[in-house]
C-alpha cells in the first residue's frame, strides 16, 4: 500500500480554471504539508496543516486554498490558473513534533502543466 | 531564517567509486533535524539518511553516509561504492525542532553515475 498518494499525477489545463489536487496518508501521521517545486526544481513549502487545523501558509497567493477534510487528507484547490504555477506539487506527511522522528514522507507528486 | 545552500548543481563519479555532495545551512537554533533526500527520475523525494543535531555521531545507512560538523554549519553526504541507481537529484534539507515543521530545502545536486 502506498503510504502517501496524490491524485491526479499529471494534470494540464488551460489558463483561468481551477483545478485541485487531492492527498492522502495511510501513516497515521498528525501533520501534512504542500510542497512547491519549480521549473529549477527547488522545493518550497507552501502550506501545513495539524490535525486539520492550518499551521504554516507561507504567503501563498490566496488562489490557492488547502483543505483538510480530515487528518489523512489534505486537498489542494488552485482557483483561476496562470502560466507560473506551472510545477510539481508534492505532498508530504509526519508524525507532529514526535520524540521518536520528524521525517517527512513525500507523495509521487503531481506535475501541474498551465497552458 | 534558515537557509539551506549546496554549492554543486552537478557532480559525476564512476561506477563504484566514492562520491561526497556538500551542503552548509545557516540558522541560529541549536537543536535541528538535518535530511538528505534523493529525487530519481520518476520524482519521487526519497529519504537517504537523517541526522539529529544533538547526536555527534555521524549516521550512516548502508552505502551512505554523512560528514556533521556542526560548528561549520556543513552536512555533507558521502556515497561509497556508486551504482548506476544512485543517479538522481540530490537535495539537503533543514528542519528546526521548535518552530513550525517545514523543511527548508537547497538549490540540489545532479549526480550522474558514469559506467
Amino acid at each position: 500500500d502506498t503510504a502517501v498518494s496524490q491524485t491526479p499525477k499529471y494534470l494540464v489545463t488551460q489558463m483561468g480554471n481551477d483545478k485541485s489536487i487531492k492527498c492522502e496518508q495511510n501513516l497515521g501521521h498528525d501533520t501534512m504539508y504542500w510542497y512547491k517545486q519549480d521549473s529549477k526544481k527547488f522545493l518550497k513549502i507552501m502550506f501545513s496543516y495539524n490535525n486539520k487545523e492550518l499551521i504554516i501558509n507561507e504567503t501563498v497567493p490566496n488562489r490557492f486554498s488547502p483543505k483538510s477534510p480530515d487528518k489523512a487528507h489534505l486537498n489542494l484547490h488552485i482557483n483561476s490558473l496562470e502560466l507560473g504555477d506551472s510545477a510539481v506539487y508534492f505532498c508530504a506527511s509526519s508524525p507532529f513534533r514526535s520524540s521518536s522522528t520528524d521525517t517527512q514522507y513525500f507523495g509521487p507528486g503531481t506535475r501541474l502543466t498551465v497552458l | 531564517a534558515q537557509t539551506v545552500t549546496q554549492s554543486q548543481p552537478e557532480m559525476s563519479v564512476q561506477e563504484a567509486e566514492t562520491v561526497t555532495l556538500s551542503c552548509t545551512y545557516d540558522t541560529s537554533e541549536s537543536d535541528y533535524y538535518l535530511f538528505w533526500y534523493k529525487q530519481p527520475p520518476s520524482r519521487q523525494m526519497i529519504l537517504v539518511i537523517r541526522q539529529e543535531a544533538y547526536k555527534q555521531q555521524n549516521a550512516t545507512e548502508n552505502r551512505f553516509s554523512v560528514n556533521f560538523q556542526k560548528a561549520a554549519k556543513s552536512f555533507s553526504l558521502k556515497i561509497s561504492d556508486s551504482q548506476l541507481g544512485d543517479a538522481a537529484m540530490y537535495f539537503c534539507a533543514f528542519l528546526e525542532i521548535q518552530g513550525a515543521q517545514k523543511l527548508v530545502f537547497g538549490q540540489g545536486t545532479r549526480l550522474t553515475i558514469n559506467p
